[in-house]
């Protein structure tokens, strides 16, 4: 069975600090693994997936099959990141996508 | 591109009712998903169609849960009767089999809320 565990609901952190949500999973298969972000009012949407492996707003994110984990990090936090962050999990049935809780990520000023 | 487009937006009902929810996908996109997010909880797939073919439903309640894609384009997802767990957003999202299928567009949601 899949399996996403975001294990942090919330996280604040102070603008221009590192910051990091963890995401940990659980699958038999070759995974393929993808953050989407909410921001406020608006819809959820792709932020970066793991064949890609670019960086976009600054965010990058390392698969690690050996911890299955898929964590997501920006070295200097701004407040527009502030936003529901969701990790996904690409499944056996073509296109299906098995999501995490998410975590709310608050940047302070 | 026009993004895809729900309705209604919110719906109260009582138990025991029905309630039904149209999604437009965004056009040619061949793929549509339903999915339930319980508050506090991430977004669950309930069914994903191509064109009007059902791929997956192994998840959709199907003793009052219902879902429809006539002619490959708009969908409509039926709950009958609602029970209060039912209770949550509903988001659609569309997909294009000509680039990743993972990248799924959202609509904006129904939030429906049994009393």
């Amino acid at each position: 069975a899949q399996r996403v565990t975001q294990p942090e609901k919330l996280l604040s952190v102070f603008k221009g600090a590192p910051v990091e949500l963890k995401c940990n999973y659980s699958y038999s298969g070759s995974p393929e693994l993808f953050w989407y972000v909410q921001y406020s009012r608006q819809r959820l949407q792709l932020l970066l997936r793991h064949i890609s492996r670019e960086s976009i707003k600054g965010f990058t994110a390392d698969l690690n099959k050996g911890e299955t984990s898929f964590h997501l990090k920006k070295p200097f936090a701004q407040e527009e990141d502030s936003a529901m962050y969701y990790c996904a999990l690409g499944g056996t049935s073509y296109g299906k996508l098995t999501f995490g809780q998410g975590t709310i990520l608050t940047v302070h000023p | 591109e026009a993004g895809v487009a729900q309705s209604p937006r919110y719906k109260i009902i009582e138990k025991r009712q029905s309630v039904a929810f149209w999604c437009n996908p965004i056009s040619g996109h061949a793929t549509l998903y339903w999915y339930q997010q319980i508050l506090g909880q991430g977004p669950k797939l309930l069914i994903q169609f191509q064109n009007n073919g059902v791929v997956d439903d192994s998840q959709l309640p199907k003793d009052r849960f219902s879902a429809e894609r006539l002619k490959g384009v708009d969908s409509t997802l039926k709950i009958q009767p609602a029970k209060l767990e039912d209770s949550a957003v509903y988001l659609c999202a569309s997909s294009s089999i000509r680039a990743s299928s993972y990248e799924q567009y959202f609509g904006p949601g129904t939030r429906l809320t049994v009393t």
